[in-house]
């Protein structure tokens, strides 16, 4: 069946450490996304990637790095810049953008700073 | 920016109650999905719709979009354990559907 796999489900990192946080889907999808979720604050995208090898900044991108070599990987870097990095992080993917298409979530990943 | 808002916040019913969820646009809007998220998971595709006046069910749950297009409802019929959750609306920002805004989201508790 096709989807999108986050991993890992819980991430613990120490303060100052960067931390990547995995996305593979096998839809071929050529869009995908990075949201970070916050209690009482909604969705608030990070990063997005229309094509390979291009992507671009979202509403909330400094602190976090990514890259996009593969169609179907997006990984998520949370680097040490980032001063509050405790939060749930959902990758999401589309067909393309552009139109009105559905986004496809996948399960987050739950990052605390310890 | 484009900023959704759901009302309420949180929503307590009693199973075989009916409900009703509203999201609000700051902008008209291009169109209008609707999430359903168990909490510290991913988010489930509901619906979603474009055109002003558009009304769309999936079993006991239906969602329009008014004529405006700057508001959306969502609307469970006889609801049940199975549909608590977190409802999330979201919304493109633009014309090019680059970019999903999404609502605070809306706690649901159906009580047996």
């Amino acid at each position: 069946d096709g989807g999108i796999t986050q991993s890992p489900k819980y991430l613990f990192r120490k303060e100052g450490q960067n931390v990547t946080l995995s996305c593979e889907q096998n839809l071929n999808h050529d869009a995908m996304y990075w949201y970070r979720q916050d209690p009482g604050q909604g969705l608030r995208l990070i990063y997005y990637s229309q094509i390979v090898n291009d992507f671009q900044k979202g509403d909330i991108a400094e602190g976090y790095s990514v890259s996009r070599e593969k169609k179907e990987s997006f990984p998520l870097t949370v680097t040490s810049a980032q001063k509050n990095p405790t939060a749930f992080y959902l990758c999401a993917s589309s067909i393309g953008t552009g139109a009105f298409y559905d986004y496809t979530f996948g399960s987050g990943t739950r990052l605390t700073v310890v | 920016s484009q900023e959704l808002e759901q009302s309420p916040q949180s929503l307590i019913v009693q199973e075989g109650k009916n409900l009703t969820i509203n999201c609000t646009s700051s902008k008209t809007l291009y169109g209008l999905y609707w999430y359903k998220q168990k909490y510290g998971e991913g988010l489930i595709f509901l619906m979603m719709l474009q055109k002003g006046g558009e009304e769309k069910s999936h079993e006991k749950i239906t969602a329009k979009l008014d004529e405006k297009k700057q508001q959306s409802s969502l609307h469970i019929t006889a609801s049940q354990p199975s549909h608590a959750g977190i409802y999330l609306c979201g919304a493109p920002d633009s014309g090019g559907y680059q970019k999903v805004t999404f609502g605070t989201g809306t706690k649901l508790q159906v009580i047996p």
